[in-house]
């Protein structure tokens, strides 16, 4: 069975630029949540999403906006782009509850 | 607000040692979740722990629900090359799911 798959696996982008990371769930998953991992810490919970409702919101800017698919899929927008945006963006998704299955990330380089 | 603690940040052990690492927290959890990351990927769930005290198994990785609520622990027997990689704790935000706090992860490095 597939996991979760995220695309792109690498994005450089430009300060002030705009990007959106694409993730898709397990199958039956109808949960997705996005998380932020800086290097040398742990992942940031940033949103979550439930049958295409926001369910949660870390303590983001509102720069970083997200949506939820009929598919269940989902997109982490984020808008003029910081350097201290640089960073592993991870999606998992759940059939509901606590456990997460996690994709391989997007790491995306602002410069 | 809420924090997760680690330790050790990092370890350096021989192939055939046995590991531990902890997690305190500021507040009490109701459930707490061990995941590792190897380089390139995201977390995987190692164990979960919903009641205090509970002991649990995978393997040879054993973890406690520490009896304050407020504490987890992780121990690996007989160390291999795999398990090299970053270990987190975690715990949840809310009662809804999907919404984890991270601790910032405890580094281990297996010499063969």
């Amino acid at each position: 069975d597939a996991g979760v798959t995220q695309s792109p696996t690498h994005l450089i982008k430009t300060r002030g630029q705009q990007v959106t990371l694409r993730c898709s769930p397990i199958s039956g998953h109808k949960s997705v949540s996005w998380y932020q991992q800086v290097l040398g810490q742990g992942p940031q919970f940033i949103f979550q999403y439930y049958e295409k409702e926001e369910r949660g919101r870390g303590n983001f800017p509102d720069r970083f906006s997200a949506r939820q698919f009929p598919n269940y899929s989902s997109e982490l927008n984020v808008n003029a782009l910081l350097l201290g945006d640089s960073a592993l963006y991870l999606c998992a998704s759940s059939p509901s509850g606590t456990h997460l299955f996690f994709g391989s990330g997007t790491q995306l380089s602002v410069l | 607000g809420q924090q997760l603690n680690q330790s050790p940040q990092s370890m350096f052990i021989q192939e055939g040692e046995d590991v531990s690492m902890n997690c305190t927290s500021s507040s009490i959890f109701n459930t707490w979740l061990w995941y590792k990351q190897d380089p390139g990927e995201g977390p995987v769930l190692l164990i979960a722990l919903y009641k205090a005290g509970e002991l649990t198994s995978n393997g040879r990785l054993t973890a406690q629900f520490g009896i304050t609520r407020k504490d987890s622990f992780l121990n690996i027997s007989a160390s291999i090359p795999s398990d090299v990689g970053i270990y987190f704790c975690a715990g949840p935000l809310d009662n809804q799911g999907g919404k984890l706090i991270f601790g910032q992860g405890t580094e281990l490095s297996v010499k063969p």
